[in-house]
């Protein structure tokens, strides 16, 4: 099946500093992507869908200034975490569309914030 | 409105046994039915895959089940595993849109 990945895996680090998050469509490419946000013990939560070559479209009371998309090909699209602080430390999840039939989920991203 | 419920919410169950998760939805229109399987720490997996005239799916010890007039699915865990516990995920796709169920947190105890 279709693998997708995520880069890095897991980060620490202090609050006010940004991070990116990437992922990858490795064998097939993904018009759409999703990210999400899972908090321990909660279901996913979708903060906003990408598309490539086009302004992602964020879910209601997701920060779109604080939470940065860039879906710049078909294959890659990061999530950049503005100004971190503790209250954004969570598991971090991508997934990419095939054309509407399957999403096919990263391994997700635990972020700590300290 | 758009929903996907699941229950139980969590269950725990001795390894060996079987167990049925549960899923209603008042999605529309109806394109397919996944189920997720979400280890702790790792991305969700898909399971299964149901389709409008699909009643029952097995992939190795679990069956889905689809009944698309009460909008109903299960998934059908057989001679349970200490490896089957996680969270479990029914997601209905329109087409064009994925609604998520909240999950089925499900433990498998010795």
């Amino acid at each position: 099946g279709a693998v997708v990945s995520q880069h890095p895996s897991r980060v620490i680090c202090k609050s006010g500093t940004s991070v990116k998050i990437e992922c990858r469509s490795l064998d097939f490419q993904a018009t759409t992507m999703f990210w999400y946000r899972q908090f321990p013990k909660q279901s996913l939560m979708l903060m906003a869908t990408s598309n490539e070559g086009s302004k992602a479209t964020y879910e209601q009371g997701v920060e779109k200034d604080k939470f940065l998309i860039n879906h710049a090909s078909l294959t890659l699209s990061t999530l950049t975490v503005t100004s971190a602080h503790p209250e954004d430390s969570s598991f971090y999840i991508c997934s990419a569309d095939d054309l509407g039939n399957e999403q096919f989920f990263g391994p997700g991203t635990r972020l700590t914030v300290l | 409105k758009n929903q996907v419920e699941q229950s139980p919410q969590s269950l725990i169950i001795l390894e060996g046994k079987n167990c049925t998760l549960q899923c209603n939805y008042t999605v529309s229109p109806f394109s397919n039915l996944r189920w997720y399987k979400q280890d702790t720490g790792r991305g969700p997996v898909s399971l299964t895959i149901m389709t409008f005239s699909e009643n029952t799916k097995s992939n190795g010890r679990y069956t889905a089940t689809l009944d698309a007039d009460t909008k109903q699915s299960s998934l059908h865990i057989t001679a349970s595993q200490l490896s089957d516990s996680a969270s479990y995920i029914c997601v209905v796709n329109t087409g064009n849109q994925f609604y998520f169920g909240t999950g089925t947190s499900l433990t498998v105890i010795p």
